[in-house]
């Protein structure tokens, strides 16, 4: 079965300072892994997938996520955060082919950026 | 501006009432969803249509019924809901059923509803 895991319910962060957020995954295939931000009151927002190829995959917003296929991770990265960065972060899993129509979604980690 | 539109935004009904949910997409997209999420939890999956064709229906109470007129509208028809279905609820879409496709889905506002 698939599954997704994000381990921090928060992340605190300075503005200018470096960002990661956490998800690891576990499927019967070879994942699709994508994130999702979400700002209040808005839908879900997709940042950036990984489907194959290089391990480091650039998105929207000057965000990047690295996947290791050893630790099956898949953390959501940004060399420097801005305030307005602040959001909840989804990461979620498909798995290719046997996981149908399903996105598993983890639970979801909240950043704060401070300025 | 997303590009998956729902209407209303904001909806607050009885538990008599009966009341109906819009989605409208114009990208092509041949794969709907409807999902139910709580404050500060992950979207739960309710419900996916293929091709117009109600594909999974995640145990949802028959209190919700959807529909998929065509193929860029999506309804979600709701009567005599409880309390504790108050909730943000989302439309989503993409290229094609996800089973067969790496494309992420595209969300829409959502429309949060609160039952009284």
């Amino acid at each position: 079965a698939q599954s997704v895991a994000q381990p921090e319910d928060q992340v605190n962060v300075a503005e200018g300072n470096p960002l990661t957020v956490k998800c690891t995954y576990s499927v019967s295939g070879n994942p699709y892994l994508f994130w999702y931000v979400q700002y209040p009151n808005r839908g879900l927002q997709f940042l950036l997938k990984y489907i194959t190829g290089d391990n480091l995959v650039k998105g929207s917003y000057g965000f990047e996520a690295e996947f290791n296929k050893s630790q099956t991770s898949f953390h959501l990265k940004k060399p420097s955060a801005l305030v307005s960065d602040s959001a909840l972060y989804f990461c979620a899993v498909r798995d290719n082919p046997t996981g149908g129509f399903k996105t598993i979604f983890g639970a979801g980690t909240r950043l704060f950026v401070k300025a | 501006d997303t590009e998956v539109t729902q209407t209303p935004k904001h909806l607050v009904m009885g538990m008599t009432n009966k009341k109906s949910l819009k989605c409208e997409q114009h990208m092509g997209h041949r794969a709907m969803y409807w999902y139910k999420q709580k404050a500060k939890k992950p979207p739960e999956l309710m419900f996916v249509y293929s091709y117009e064709k109600l594909s999974i229906n995640e145990s949802v109470p028959s209190r919700f019924s959807p529909e998929c007129p065509n193929s860029s509208l999506l309804n979600l028809h709701l009567h005599a809901l409880q309390p504790e279905d108050s909730a943000l609820y989302l439309c989503a879409s993409s290229q094609v059923p996800e089973g067969l496709s790496n494309q992420p889905q595209h969300f829409g506002d959502g429309t949060r509803l609160s039952i009284l």
